[in-house]
């Protein structure tokens, strides 16, 4: 089946610092999306990329879908303590479709006080 | 709005027993998912309701693993009986039906472990 490379597993960084995080594939996705887990809670989505080469933000979170729609990061500016917890990429073959989820594997993000 | 709710929370059960998970979604979505994370690994996709109709069970690991959704509503997901394996986080999610960008909605989990 499909599978995400996510990459790095585990961040530990400290306030203030700037995070990036990517997901590289073998096949083609025509919808990446970034969400986030807190502990004791389900992924809540972030952001949603539809387009190859579309760059997205939100807040202080930017989003990019690769042109070869083989790969997508995920950048965050100027980290704060509730970013901590498990980011995870997601792809979708489809667009705009109700079609399963593949996601990646998750980076940990742990901001060191 | 209520969110999507998962029942049990936390899960403890032995090698051999049975535990059904139940998945209430948001009101009016369709579209009812059941995915799992086994420990530091990726989340995975087990199956996908349209209302009360199986459209996609590629993902369930073996036929211990039964998922019902009668009447289209809540869902339920029984293991049995449950090996070591089946150990992880139950995610189940929901979303609007054949709606463009629909987002899915994510429940707490149930968190198994098999002993």
């Amino acid at each position: 089946g499909q599978q995400l490379n996510q990459s790095p597993q585990s961040m530990f960084i400290q306030e203030g610092e700037d995070v990036s995080m990517n997901c590289t594939s073998s096949s083609i996705f025509n919808t990446w999306l970034w969400y986030k887990q807190d502990p004791g809670e389900g992924p809540v989505l972030l952001i949603a990329l539809y387009k190859a080469g579309e760059l997205t933000s939100n807040g202080r979170l930017t989003a990019q879908f690769g042109i070869t729609r083989k790969d997508s990061f995920l950048n965050i500016s100027a980290s704060i303590p509730s970013d901590v917890g498990i980011y995870f990429c997601a792809g979708q073959g489809q667009s705009f479709g109700n079609e399963k989820l593949t996601f990646g594997t998750g980076t940990r993000l742990t901001i060191i006080p | 709005e209520a969110g999507v709710t998962q029942f049990p929370s936390h899960s403890v059960i032995e090698k051999g027993q049975t535990v059904t998970l139940r998945c209430d979604p948001i009101s009016g979505h369709d579209n009812l998912y059941w995915y799992r994370r086994v420990m530091g690994k990726e989340i995975k996709f087990l199956l996908h309701f349209v209302k009360e109709s199986k459209q996609d069970e590629s993902g369930m690991p073996n036929n211990r693993f039964l998922a019902e959704r009668t009447g289209g509503t809540y869902s339920t997901l029984k293991v049995q009986p449950a090996e070591l394996e089946d150990s992880g986080v139950y995610f189940c999610a929901s979303s609007f039906l054949g709606t463009s960008n629909s987002p899915l909605h994510f429940g707490n989990g149930t968190r198994l472990t098999v002993t």
